[in-house]
Protein backbone atom coordinates (compact mmCIF):
# COMPACT_ATOMS: atom_id res chain seq x y z
CA UNK A 1 0.00 0.00 0.00
CA UNK A 2 1.78 3.38 -1.30
CA UNK A 3 1.88 6.16 0.91
CA UNK A 4 0.73 8.50 -2.25
CA UNK A 5 -2.06 7.55 -4.18
CA UNK A 6 -1.92 7.88 -7.70
CA UNK A 7 -4.32 6.26 -10.48
CA UNK A 8 -3.69 3.25 -11.93
CA UNK A 9 -3.56 4.60 -15.77
CA UNK A 10 -4.77 7.40 -17.91
CA UNK A 11 -5.02 7.60 -21.66
CA UNK A 12 -5.40 10.23 -24.22
CA UNK A 13 -4.74 10.60 -27.79
CA UNK A 14 -2.04 12.26 -29.34
CA UNK A 15 -2.08 15.90 -28.74
CA UNK A 16 -4.28 15.65 -26.09
CA UNK A 17 -3.73 16.87 -22.75
CA UNK A 18 -3.51 14.50 -19.83
CA UNK A 19 -3.15 14.64 -16.08
CA UNK A 20 -1.94 12.59 -12.99
CA UNK A 21 -3.08 12.97 -10.02
CA UNK A 22 -0.77 12.53 -6.96
CA UNK A 23 -2.74 12.49 -3.31
CA UNK A 24 -0.86 12.16 0.18
CA UNK A 25 -1.38 13.92 4.14
CA UNK A 26 -0.60 16.36 6.36
CA UNK A 27 2.59 13.77 6.73
CA UNK A 28 4.08 14.56 3.58
CA UNK A 29 2.93 16.65 0.64
CA UNK A 30 0.46 18.56 3.23
CA UNK A 31 3.27 19.03 5.23
CA UNK A 32 4.39 21.51 2.69
CA UNK A 33 7.67 19.06 1.62
CA UNK A 34 8.17 18.81 -2.10
CA UNK A 35 7.06 16.70 -5.07
CA UNK A 36 9.11 14.97 -7.06
CA UNK A 37 8.11 12.84 -10.79
CA UNK A 38 9.63 10.12 -12.50
CA UNK A 39 9.23 8.31 -15.72
CA UNK A 40 9.75 4.80 -16.34
CA UNK A 41 10.05 3.08 -19.52
CA UNK A 42 9.76 -1.02 -19.22
CA UNK A 43 13.29 -2.65 -18.33
CA UNK A 44 14.74 0.52 -17.28
CA UNK A 45 15.20 3.09 -14.60
CA UNK A 46 13.80 5.54 -13.24
CA UNK A 47 13.72 8.40 -15.08
CA UNK A 48 13.71 12.39 -13.05
CA UNK A 49 11.24 14.51 -14.68
CA UNK A 50 10.17 16.75 -12.25
CA UNK A 51 11.94 17.81 -9.04
CA UNK A 52 10.75 20.63 -6.63
CA UNK A 53 7.13 20.53 -7.49
CA UNK A 54 7.58 22.43 -11.00
CA UNK A 55 11.01 22.58 -12.22
CA UNK A 56 12.35 20.05 -15.20
CA UNK A 57 15.75 19.09 -15.43
CA UNK A 58 17.79 20.12 -18.12
CA UNK A 59 16.65 18.03 -21.46
CA UNK A 60 12.79 17.88 -19.95
CA UNK A 61 10.55 18.70 -22.44
CA UNK A 62 8.45 21.38 -21.63
CA UNK A 63 5.44 19.41 -21.96
CA UNK A 64 6.05 18.05 -19.21
CA UNK A 65 5.03 20.51 -16.36
CA UNK A 66 4.35 19.76 -12.20
CA UNK A 67 2.21 21.51 -9.56
CA UNK A 68 0.52 21.04 -6.38
CA UNK A 69 -1.70 22.53 -3.93
CA UNK A 70 -2.29 21.68 -0.59
CA UNK A 71 -2.02 17.69 -0.12
CA UNK A 72 -1.98 16.53 -3.35
CA UNK A 73 -0.32 17.46 -6.84
CA UNK A 74 -0.13 16.77 -10.68
CA UNK A 75 1.76 16.03 -13.06
CA UNK A 76 0.56 17.48 -16.63
CA UNK A 77 1.43 16.50 -20.02
CA UNK A 78 0.15 18.33 -22.81
CA UNK A 79 0.60 17.50 -26.59
CA UNK A 80 0.62 13.98 -26.04
CA UNK A 81 3.25 11.83 -27.47
CA UNK A 82 3.31 8.18 -28.95
CA UNK A 83 7.06 7.87 -26.67
CA UNK A 84 4.95 9.52 -23.77
CA UNK A 85 3.98 5.95 -22.95
CA UNK A 86 5.59 4.97 -19.73
CA UNK A 87 5.06 4.44 -16.29
CA UNK A 88 4.88 7.82 -14.10
CA UNK A 89 5.78 7.74 -10.41
CA UNK A 90 5.57 10.56 -7.75
CA UNK A 91 7.60 10.90 -4.36
CA UNK A 92 7.93 13.28 -1.59
CA UNK A 93 9.50 12.89 2.03
CA UNK A 94 7.31 11.55 4.83
CA UNK A 95 8.02 13.25 8.22
CA UNK A 96 5.80 10.86 9.91
CA UNK A 97 8.00 7.67 9.00
CA UNK A 98 11.10 9.51 8.52
CA UNK A 99 11.56 8.53 5.13
CA UNK A 100 11.09 8.93 1.05
CA UNK A 101 7.83 7.80 -0.10
CA UNK A 102 6.89 7.26 -3.59
CA UNK A 103 3.28 6.80 -5.21
CA UNK A 104 1.73 3.82 -6.89
CA UNK A 105 2.29 4.95 -10.11
CA UNK A 106 0.39 5.94 -13.03
CA UNK A 107 0.38 3.98 -16.68
CA UNK A 108 0.07 6.36 -19.27
CA UNK A 109 -1.18 5.09 -22.97
CA UNK A 110 -1.21 7.07 -25.95
CA UNK A 111 -4.32 5.55 -28.18
CA UNK B 1 29.02 13.07 -14.79
CA UNK B 2 28.74 10.81 -12.55
CA UNK B 3 27.49 7.15 -13.68
CA UNK B 4 26.22 4.19 -11.06
CA UNK B 5 25.98 0.72 -11.63
CA UNK B 6 24.70 -2.02 -9.48
CA UNK B 7 26.63 -5.35 -9.09
CA UNK B 8 26.35 -8.43 -7.17
CA UNK B 9 24.55 -12.06 -6.81
CA UNK B 10 21.05 -12.12 -8.79
CA UNK B 11 20.26 -15.28 -7.11
CA UNK B 12 20.19 -15.82 -3.18
CA UNK B 13 18.38 -18.27 -0.90
CA UNK B 14 15.79 -17.75 1.74
CA UNK B 15 17.03 -16.81 4.99
CA UNK B 16 20.37 -15.66 3.57
CA UNK B 17 21.82 -12.43 2.73
CA UNK B 18 21.55 -10.35 -0.18
CA UNK B 19 24.40 -8.00 -0.77
CA UNK B 20 24.62 -5.53 -3.35
CA UNK B 21 27.14 -2.86 -4.68
CA UNK B 22 26.64 0.13 -5.98
CA UNK B 23 30.07 2.12 -7.88
CA UNK B 24 30.08 5.33 -8.30
CA UNK B 25 32.17 6.81 -11.40
CA UNK B 26 32.87 10.15 -13.32
CA UNK B 27 32.67 11.69 -9.70
CA UNK B 28 33.36 11.75 -6.46
CA UNK B 29 31.11 9.95 -3.97
CA UNK B 30 31.52 12.56 -1.72
CA UNK B 31 29.16 15.36 -0.88
CA UNK B 32 26.05 13.52 -1.54
CA UNK B 33 23.47 10.72 0.18
CA UNK B 34 23.38 7.30 -1.40
CA UNK B 35 20.32 5.46 -1.76
CA UNK B 36 19.16 2.54 -2.61
CA UNK B 37 15.67 1.89 -3.78
CA UNK B 38 13.72 -1.36 -4.87
CA UNK B 39 10.76 -2.23 -7.37
CA UNK B 40 8.99 -5.90 -7.28
CA UNK B 41 8.37 -7.08 -10.59
CA UNK B 42 5.49 -5.61 -11.96
CA UNK B 43 5.08 -3.22 -8.80
CA UNK B 44 5.84 0.11 -7.51
CA UNK B 45 8.95 1.61 -6.57
CA UNK B 46 10.02 1.89 -2.61
CA UNK B 47 12.97 3.67 -0.76
CA UNK B 48 14.98 1.27 1.45
CA UNK B 49 17.26 3.50 2.78
CA UNK B 50 20.38 6.12 2.31
CA UNK B 51 23.78 7.02 3.52
CA UNK B 52 26.05 10.30 3.33
CA UNK B 53 28.88 10.42 2.92
CA UNK B 54 29.58 10.96 6.46
CA UNK B 55 28.66 7.66 6.78
CA UNK B 56 25.47 8.51 8.82
CA UNK B 57 22.73 6.79 7.51
CA UNK B 58 18.60 6.85 7.19
CA UNK B 59 16.53 3.46 6.37
CA UNK B 60 13.12 2.35 5.76
CA UNK B 61 11.59 1.63 9.60
CA UNK B 62 10.41 -1.97 8.40
CA UNK B 63 13.58 -2.68 7.07
CA UNK B 64 15.56 -1.32 9.68
CA UNK B 65 16.18 -5.12 11.73
CA UNK B 66 17.62 -6.78 8.60
CA UNK B 67 19.49 -3.77 6.57
CA UNK B 68 22.61 -2.40 6.41
CA UNK B 69 24.03 0.38 4.19
CA UNK B 70 27.37 1.11 3.89
CA UNK B 71 30.13 3.26 1.81
CA UNK B 72 33.97 2.12 0.65
CA UNK B 73 35.43 6.29 0.04
CA UNK B 74 38.49 4.54 -1.32
CA UNK B 75 36.85 2.37 -4.07
CA UNK B 76 33.57 5.54 -4.69
CA UNK B 77 31.69 2.40 -3.72
CA UNK B 78 28.22 2.06 -1.23
CA UNK B 79 26.48 -1.79 -0.27
CA UNK B 80 23.55 -2.98 0.65
CA UNK B 81 23.45 -6.07 3.06
CA UNK B 82 19.83 -7.44 3.52
CA UNK B 83 19.73 -10.45 6.05
CA UNK B 84 17.18 -13.27 6.21
CA UNK B 85 15.59 -12.58 2.91
CA UNK B 86 12.12 -14.34 2.20
CA UNK B 87 10.77 -14.78 -1.53
CA UNK B 88 8.80 -10.69 -0.58
CA UNK B 89 12.50 -9.39 -1.37
CA UNK B 90 12.41 -10.41 -4.86
CA UNK B 91 13.20 -7.07 -6.81
CA UNK B 92 15.12 -4.65 -8.66
CA UNK B 93 17.37 -3.27 -6.99
CA UNK B 94 18.08 0.37 -7.77
CA UNK B 95 21.05 2.55 -6.33
CA UNK B 96 20.92 6.56 -6.78
CA UNK B 97 22.03 9.68 -5.69
CA UNK B 98 21.19 12.55 -3.73
CA UNK B 99 22.32 15.97 -3.84
CA UNK B 100 22.89 17.81 -0.93
CA UNK B 101 19.95 20.18 0.06
CA UNK B 102 17.55 17.88 -2.33
CA UNK B 103 15.53 15.37 -1.78
CA UNK B 104 14.87 14.17 -5.00
CA UNK B 105 16.79 11.32 -6.84
CA UNK B 106 19.56 11.60 -9.42
CA UNK B 107 21.32 10.05 -11.62
CA UNK B 108 20.14 6.13 -11.09
CA UNK B 109 21.81 2.97 -11.88
CA UNK B 110 20.56 0.88 -14.31
CA UNK B 111 19.33 -1.63 -11.53
CA UNK B 112 19.57 -5.01 -10.71
CA UNK B 113 17.15 -7.85 -10.95
CA UNK B 114 17.19 -9.51 -6.95
CA UNK B 115 15.65 -13.69 -7.27
CA UNK B 116 15.16 -15.09 -3.69
CA UNK B 117 14.59 -18.65 -4.64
Amino acid sequence: QSVLTQPPSVSGAPGQRVTISCTGSNSNIGAGNDVHWYQQFPGTAPKLLIYHDTNRPSGVPDRFSGSKSGASASLAITGLQAEDEADYYCQSFDSSLSGYVFGSGTKVTVL
Amino acid sequence: QVQLQESGPGLVKPSETLSLTCTVSGGSISYYYWTWIRQPPGKGLEWIGYIYYTGSTNYKHSLKSRLTISLDTSKNQFSLRLSSVTAADRATYYCAGQAPYSNWFDPWGPGTLVTVS
